[in-house]
C-alpha cells in the first residue's frame, strides 16, 4: 500500500491566519491526490482533486498544490468554519489510502 | 442531486458477518466512470478505504481486509452492498459509501455514515 503522512497532526491557529498542510506519499502518485474536510460528526467533504483542481461549490480560500510525493493544503484566510480535521488521500493506485489527518483548532 | 445513505445492523456480534446496503439516488451505478466505495472511521481515529465497486463491475479491495469482505451492486435498485466477514471490535466504526469517479479516483459525494458496534 502508498503509505500517505500528514504533517503537523494538529495545529492552532487564529481567525485570518494563513495555513499549510503537508502530505507526503511513499511513492510518487503522480497528481492523484485529493483533500477533505471533516468536520465533528459528519462525513468528509472533498475540497481539492487532482492535486489542484478545487471542487465545485468550496471557497477559493482554499488551494492545492504539488506533484510526484510532496503536496500541500493551503487556507489562505481562516474562517470560523474551517476548524476542523482535514484528510488527504490518493487515487494512484488501489487501495486508494488516506493520511491520518491534520485537526485545525482554535488559538 | 446526488444522495447516498448506508443502512444495516448499529450492534453486531464478534464473529457475525456485517452485511451494510448503500442506497443511492441522483446517478446511475451503469454510467461509465462511476463507482460506489466504502470507507471506515474508528471513533477518533483516521479514514480507512475498504472496497470500491465500478460501472463495469470492477472491484477494488483493500489488501489487508480482502478475505473478509465482499462488494456487490443491485443496478436497477441503486444499491450496493459491502459484507464483511468475522467482525471482531477493533471493527467498531462509522461506514461511510461514497459516490466515486474513475478518472482521478475522487469521492465527491457521501452518506451521512452509520455506526456500527462490535460487541458481545
Amino acid at each position: 500500500d502508498i503509505q500517505m503522512t500528514q504533517s503537523p497532526s494538529s495545529l492552532s491557529a487564529s481567525i485570518g491566519d494563513r495555513v499549510t498542510i503537508t502530505c507526503r506519499a511513499s511513492q510518487s502518485i503522480i497528481n492523484y491526490l485529493n483533500w477533505y474536510q471533516q468536520t465533528s460528526g459528519k462525513a468528509p467533504k472533498l475540497l481539492i482533486y487532482a492535486a489542484s483542481s478545487l471542487q465545485s461549490g468550496v471557497p477559493s480560500r482554499f488551494s492545492g498544490s504539488g506533484y510526484g510525493t510532496d503536496f500541500t493544503l493551503t487556507i489562505s484566510s481562516l474562517q470560523p468554519e474551517d476548524f476542523a480535521t482535514y484528510f488527504c488521500q490518493q487515487s494512484y493506485i488501489s487501495p486508494w489510502t488516506f493520511g491520518q489527518g491534520t485537526k485545525v483548532e482554535i488559538k | 442531486q446526488i444522495t447516498l445513505k448506508e443502512s444495516g445492523p448499529t450492534l453486531v456480534k464478534p464473529t457475525q458477518t456485517l452485511t451494510l446496503t448503500c442506497t443511492f439516488s441522483g446517478f446511475s451505478l451503469s454510467t461509465s466512470g462511476v463507482g460506489v466505495g466504502w470507507i471506515r472511521q474508528p471513533p477518533g481515529k483516521a479514514l480507512q478505504w475498504l472496497a470500491l465497486i465500478f460501472w463495469d463491475d470492477d472491484k477494488r479491495y483493500s489488501p489487508s481486509l480482502r478475505s473478509r469482505l465482499t462488494i456487490t451492486k443491485d443496478t436497477s435498485q441503486n444499491q450496493v452492498v459491502l459484507t464483511m466477514t468475522n467482525m471482531d471490535p477493533v471493527d467498531t466504526a462509522t461506514y461511510y459509501c461514497a459516490h466515486g469517479h474513475y478518472d482521478l479516483g475522487r469521492f465527491d459525494y457521501w452518506g451521512q455514515g452509520t455506526l456500527v458496534t462490535v460487541s458481545s
